[in-house]
């Protein structure tokens, strides 16, 4: 079975510094996607940026870049420059694909405060 | 334009009585997700809706939860008989069919059982 191991329940970071959030999985495909996604207090999800398994740049959005190790079967999250609104709860998820259907599953969150 | 929304925001109910949530897909859009949010926790998958292919229920934690879709557009979640245990955020998704992977989420239900 797919899981999403996040070991770290909180993490902290000074405005301006860099950040790294850890992200593990096990599975036994070969090819599929990986993504990170924000969510604010409002509850709202944010897709931060996704990685399919295929490719071996690590992808990057602008602050936030992936170290996708496909061996290791880890995809970290490094935020760069933090900013104040960076400040969330952040989801690793794989996408899992099985016999026609489709979902999302989920690391159980890192929450980040940005110190000003 | 419009993206995925919810109704309603928040739901007290009473131990026992049966809660319905809403979930407005954004137009277009052919799949459509139910996942479950428990405080602290990561999202859990409840249920996948595809056109108009038998839905993929195996994430429905028991037989008191039920969810419809009308064609392509609205969704309902259904709990029965609810329990305390059953509070958490309902959020819903949806996003385009075919090679497409980003699902668009909706602010969520926040369901609170007394």
């Amino acid at each position: 079975a797919q899981t999403v191991t996040q070991s770290q329940p909180e993490m902290s970071v000074q405005e301006a510094e860099t950040v790294t959030l850890s992200c593990t999985y096990d599975t036994s495909e070969s090819d599929y996607y990986l993504f990170w996604y924000k969510q604010p207090p409002s509850r709202q999800m944010i897709l931060v940026i996704r990685q399919e398994a295929y490719k071996q740049q690590n992808a990057t959005e602008n602050r936030f870049s992936v170290n996708f190790q496909k061996a290791a079967k880890s995809f970290s999250l490094k935020i760069s420059d933090s900013q104040l609104g960076d400040a969330a709860m952040y989801f690793c998820a794989y996408r899992r694909l099985q016999g026609g259907s489709e979902k999302l599953v989920f690391g159980k969150g890192t929450k980040l405060t940005v110190n000003p | 334009g419009a993206g995925v929304s919810q109704s309603p925001s928040n739901k007290v109910t009473e131990k026992g009585k049966d809660v319905e949530l809403r979930c407005d897909p954004i137009s277009g859009h052919t799949a459509l997700y139910w996942y479950r949010q428990r405080l602290g926790q990561g999202l859990e998958f409840l249920i996948y809706f595809q056109g108009n292919s038998a839905p993929d229920k195996s994430g429905l934690p028991s037989d008191r939860f039920s969810a419809e879709r009308t064609g392509e557009s609205v969704s309902t979640l259904t709990i029965q008989r609810t329990q305390q245990e059953d509070s958490a955020v309902y959020l819903c998704a949806s996003k385009p069919g075919g090679l497409t992977y980003e699902q668009y989420f909706g602010p969520g239900t926040r369901l609170t059982v007394t």
